[in-house]
């Protein structure tokens, strides 16, 4: 089964400060799709980044950075230097690839608060 | 850009009526989805559809049905509303390719009182 554990409910954290969000996943797959969606106050979701499941390099985009460790399946996600803008729900998801369905597994999510 | 637009943002319904969600996609996107969120349970995949007229059950279809009869339309419906399907309603939409991108509208919070 699959399976995706947030452990982190809420943090805060003031601006400018450097947060790192926990993602931890289960799958017997060889061959899947990591996530990261934002979810504002707004409400609607927004996509940030795919990852399949043979390419563990590091991504970086401006602020946002993402560490994929197989050896831990893991796909944790830092912003750095934080801003009020970034104060949102985070969800981390992952679906198999094996399929055109896209059915996506979310988290439970972490919701940021950055304090100005 | 992608639009996924949900009929109605706010719902308040009775115990026992019968309530239609509705969702339309302007991108010719093969799938579409209803998720429901819960604090502290994330989104849970309610029902899924990969063309017209096909439908999947995902994890918690109990309560709910679909209805895709026409591509860019993907309709929730409680038939027999109850206090626990009080939650924000999420509809989705992708292009199919395995991917997993999904493209997600607004929300609907439906309150069963």
């Amino acid at each position: 089964a699959q399976k995706v554990t947030q452990a982190q409910t809420e943090i805060s954290v003031v601006e400018k400060e450097d947060v790192t969000l926990d993602c931890v996943y289960e799958t017997r797959d060889t061959t899947y799709y990591l996530f990261w969606y934002k979810q504002p106050p707004s409400g609607e979701l927004v996509f940030l980044i795919r990852r399949n499941s043979f390419d563990e390099q590091n991504e970086i985009s401006g602020r946002y950075s993402w560490n994929f460790q197989k050896s831990t399946s893991s796909f944790n996600f830092t912003i750095t230097a934080s801003q009020v803008v970034d104060s949102a729900v985070y969800f981390c998801a992952l679906s198999e690839a094996k399929t055109s369905y896209d059915k996506v597994i979310f988290g439970p999510g972490t919701s940021l608060s950055v304090i100005p | 850009d992608v639009k996924v637009t949900q009929s109605s943002r706010y719902l308040v319904k009775r115990t026992g009526e019968k309530v239609f969600l509705e969702c339309v996609q302007d991108m010719d996107h093969e799938n579409m989805f209803w998720y429901r969120q819960d604090p502290g349970l994330g989104l849970r995949l309610i029902y899924f559809s990969y063309d017209v007229k096909m439908k999947e059950k995902g994890d918690i279809p109990e309560g709910y049905s679909v209805s895709r009869e026409k591509k860019e339309r993907f309709s929730l419906i409680l038939e027999s509303a109850s206090t626990n399907q009080t939650s924000m309603y999420l509809c989705a939409s992708s292009f199919g390719r395995g991917t997993g991108e999904l493209f997600f509208g607004e929300g609907s919070r439906l309150t069963v009182l």
